[in-house]
């Protein structure tokens, strides 16, 4: 496609159970950001990858979250044991290296915890 | 702490009325500096990046931003607002320090048209 795409595009889950969302990024773009977004404040920076290696998950909160992207492209965003305080918006970005910090952003997941 | 500030949450604007937005960054260099839009139900979409150089950046859809060193601020303008600027507003810092490259974002400030 011609964006960054993420699915779902909302989930609902019940408290403690396990999430898994998903980040299509666009085409021969290497880098790739995920970032949360709270109601009523921006994004906040979680993870991001150059290529299949996490350069940087200083972002993640807590051991339940886990993000991977195996073959350099497709990444997945896992949490573990969901919290109420984990609902949010988890952004996508991805960006043509790291070095060309102009990154476009996908509509986003939203994440209800009940 | 690296942080970016935006003092307004919500601003409200007559159509054709002259907008600026407030950003203000901390930092202990100057980082790259950005705007990004969310308007409902999209993703957040780039209006400007200051990387260096002309203090005076321009950007898509008839949005400047001038970023001034002695203020630590990067304030967006426009002259004529449009109805269809209604939307959430962004900036973002990014510190090129030890290999980091994540945005650090302001809280947003939402804009309303009045037509």
């Amino acid at each position: 496609g011609a964006g960054v795409s993420q699915t779902p595009s909302n989930k609902v889950t019940e408290k403690g159970k396990y999430v898994e969302l998903r980040c299509d990024p666009i085409s021969g773009h290497t880098a790739l950001y995920w970032y949360r977004q709270s109601l009523g404040q921006g994004p906040e920076f979680l993870i991001y990858f150059q290529g299949t290696g996490a350069a940087d998950d200083s972002g993640l909160p807590n051991d339940r979250f886990f993000a991977v992207r195996p073959e350099g492209s497709v990444s997945t965003l896992k949490i573990q044991r969901t919290e109420r305080g984990d609902s949010a918006v988890y952004l996508c970005a991805s960006s043509l290296d790291v070095m060309n910090t102009e990154a476009f952003f996908g509509q986003g997941t939203r994440l209800t915890v009940v | 702490a690296q942080s970016v500030t935006q003092p307004d949450i919500h601003i409200t604007v007559s159509e054709g009325a002259s907008l600026e937005l407030r950003c203000n960054y901390s930092y202990g260099a100057t980082p790259y500096l950005f705007w990004y839009v969310q308007s409902p139900g999209q993703g957040l979409q780039l209006l400007l990046k200051y990387f260096s150089g002309d203090t005076l950046v321009q950007g898509i859809k008839g949005f400047e931003a001038e970023f001034k060193r002695s203020q630590s601020s990067f304030n967006l303008r426009k002259p004529s607002v449009h109805w269809s600027d209604a939307a959430e507003y962004f900036c973002a810092a990014e510190y090129d320090g030890a290999g980091s490259y994540q945005l650090t974002f302001g809280k947003g400030t939402k804009l309303s048209v009045i037509p």
